[in-house]
C-alpha cells in the first residue's frame, strides 16, 4: 500500500540553526499537509499547500516557517531559525483531494530536537 | 471550552472485550469525522472515516455519529493485545484543516 515517507526520523539542531524536514507523499495525491505533535499535546494543524501555494495556515506558522514542493516528488518543511519550543513530532500527510471522503494519510514523522 | 475533547486514558480491557472510545466537539461546522490508531513512536495511522450522522462499520471496527449531539464514538470488537495504541479522532469542516482530540490511550491485556 503506498505510504508517505519522511527523513529524517530524528533531527537535532542547535537552536537558531535551520531545519529542513522532507517529505515524499504518496503519489497521485495533490494536497500536502504538515502537523506537528510537542510531546504529550495534540497533534496540530501547521499548513495546507496544494498547486504550489499555501492553502490554508495556522497561527503557529509564522513566518519563521516555509514549504516548498522542489520537484514532483518531494515536499519540505523549512524552519529558519530554530527555538527551544520547536522540538516536537512534525508529521506530513497527503490527500487525493480536500474533501474530507478523500482522509489524509500520515507519515511516520520526524522527531526534532532543539538544543 | 475545547474544540474536541477526547478522555486521555488509560482504558485497559482484556483481551476479546469490546473497546468504546469517543470524542465530544463544540463546532457544528465540522462536517467530517476520521478515527486514527498511533502506535509509539509512529504516524497517525488512518482507521476510520465517517461523513454526516450514522454508523459505519469495517471489520471489527464501528464508528459512530451523532451530529445534534456533538458526539462521536468508535467500537473495536473482539479486542487483541495489537490493538494496544493511542486512538485519535479528528474532525474537518468545509476546509481540510484536521482539528484532532488529545487521544485515547488503549491497553488490551492478553
Amino acid at each position: 500500500e503506498p505510504e508517505v515517507t519522511q527523513t529524517p526520523s530524528h533531527q537535532v539542531t542547535q537552536m537558531g540553526q535551520e531545519v529542513i524536514l522532507r517529505c515524499v507523499p504518496i503519489s497521485n495525491h495533490l494536497y500536502f499537509y504538515w502537523y506537528r505533535q510537542i510531546l504529550g499535546q495534540k497533534v496540530e494543524f501547521l499548513v495546507s499547500f496544494y498547486n504550489n501555494e499555501i492553502s490554508e495556515k495556522s497561527e503557529i506558522f509564522d513566518d519563521q516557517f516555509s514549504v516548498e514542493r522542489p520537484d514532483g516528488s518531494n515536499f519540505t518543511l523549512k524552519i529558519r531559525s530554530t527555538k527551544l519550543e520547536d522540538s516536537a513530532m512534525y508529521f506530513c500527510a497527503s490527500s487525493r483531494t480536500a474533501h474530507g471522503n478523500q482522509p489524509q494519510h500520515f507519515g511516520d514523522g520526524t522527531r526534532l530536537s532543539i538544543l | 471550552q475545547k474544540e474536541v475533547e477526547q478522555d486521555p486514558g488509560p482504558l485497559s480491557v482484556p483481551e476479546g472485550a469490546i473497546v468504546s472510545l469517543n470524542c465530544t466537539y463544540s463546532n457544528s461546522a465540522f462536517q467530517y469525522f476520521m478515527w486514527y490508531r498511533q502506535y509509539s513512536r509512529k504516524g497517525p495511522e488512518l482507521l476510520m472515516y465517517t461523513y454526516s450522522s450514522g454508523n459505519k462499520e469495517d471489520g471489527r471496527f464501528t464508528a459512530q455519529v451523532d451530529k445534534s449531539s456533538k458526539y462521536i464514538s468508535l467500537f473495536i470488537r473482539d479486542s487483541q493485545p495489537s490493538d494496544s495504541a493511542t486512538y485519535l479522532c479528528a474532525m474537518m469542516a468545509a476546509g481540510n484543516k484536521l482539528t484532532f482530540g488529545g487521544g485515547t490511550r488503549v491497553l488490551v491485556k492478553p
